[in-house]
């Protein structure tokens, strides 16, 4: 079945590093890529996300950036400040078509931890 | 516009106890989602639903029944609960695959069930 594996599980960084999440997956029919943020106490809200068509995506401090062949993805926050701390969770599905449904496979997260 | 909303916001059970978790969404979304959120597993699919009147079986479906008699609605039981169920449970929505582009996934505010 879909697997994606996450790293690292905890990241602390000063305001103003960057800062880059790394998750692998091994369904090559995955073509959705999400990243979502949750804050303690709230639901996950998407920030970023990116299509298998597309080899990078950016939104003002954040990027994410996809390789099909090696079939890995990453979460790129640049000039970080305190209010980027929060769990930080990567996505996959396939949404062309068929028995998949948009349903999603999640990483474990990660804790990044912006320190002012 | 309230988007994705559950009832109750917390709920303290003993084992063996039954209880139903309503999810409601007011955007017209075909396709319904149940997960669990335990601590360093990311969110874990437990049933879906991608239409009024249908529901499947995702990642973790034991010990859950899930039921769409209504197409802004998706209820999430638990017939006899046990410890193992502790945890936050969160609904998601969206549209199916078609003419809109849109496929992120809209979160609920989660319900925290403890089970003692």
């Amino acid at each position: 079945g879909e697997n994606v594996e996450q790293h690292p599980s905890t990241l602390s960084v000063q305001e103003g590093d960057s800062a880059v999440i790394k998750c692998t997956y091994s369904d090559s029919a995955s073509n959705y890529f999400p990243w979502y943020k949750q804050e303690l106490g709230k639901r996950p809200q998407l920030i970023i996300d990116i299509r298998s068509n597309v080899g990078e995506k950016k939104d003002q401090r954040i990027a994410v950036t996809l390789n099909k062949t090696a079939k890995h993805f990453s979460l790129h926050i640049t000039e970080t400040q305190p209010e980027d701390s929060a769990v930080y969770f990567c996505a996959q599905t396939n949404n062309a078509g068929g028995t998949s449904y948009g349903k999603l496979t999640f990483g474990q997260g990660t804790i990044l931890t912006v320190h002012p | 516009n309230a988007g994705v909303t559950q009832t109750p916001k917390f709920r303290v059970l003993k084992t063996g106890q039954s209880m139903t978790l309503l999810c409601a969404q007011d955007m017209n979304h075909e396709y319904m989602y149940w997960y669990r959120q335990d601590p360093g597993m990311g969110l874990r699919l437990i049933h879906y639903s991608v239409g009024e009147g249908t529901t499947a079986k995702g990642e973790v479906p034991d010990g859950y029944n899930v039921s769409r008699l209504k197409k802004q609605n998706f209820l999430l039981g638990l017939e006899s609960a046990a410890p193992s169920q502790t945890s936050v449970y969160f609904c998601a929505s969206r549209k199916a695959p078609g003419t809109s582009a849109l496929l992120e996934q809209y979160f609920g505010p989660g319900t925290r069930l403890t089970v003692t």
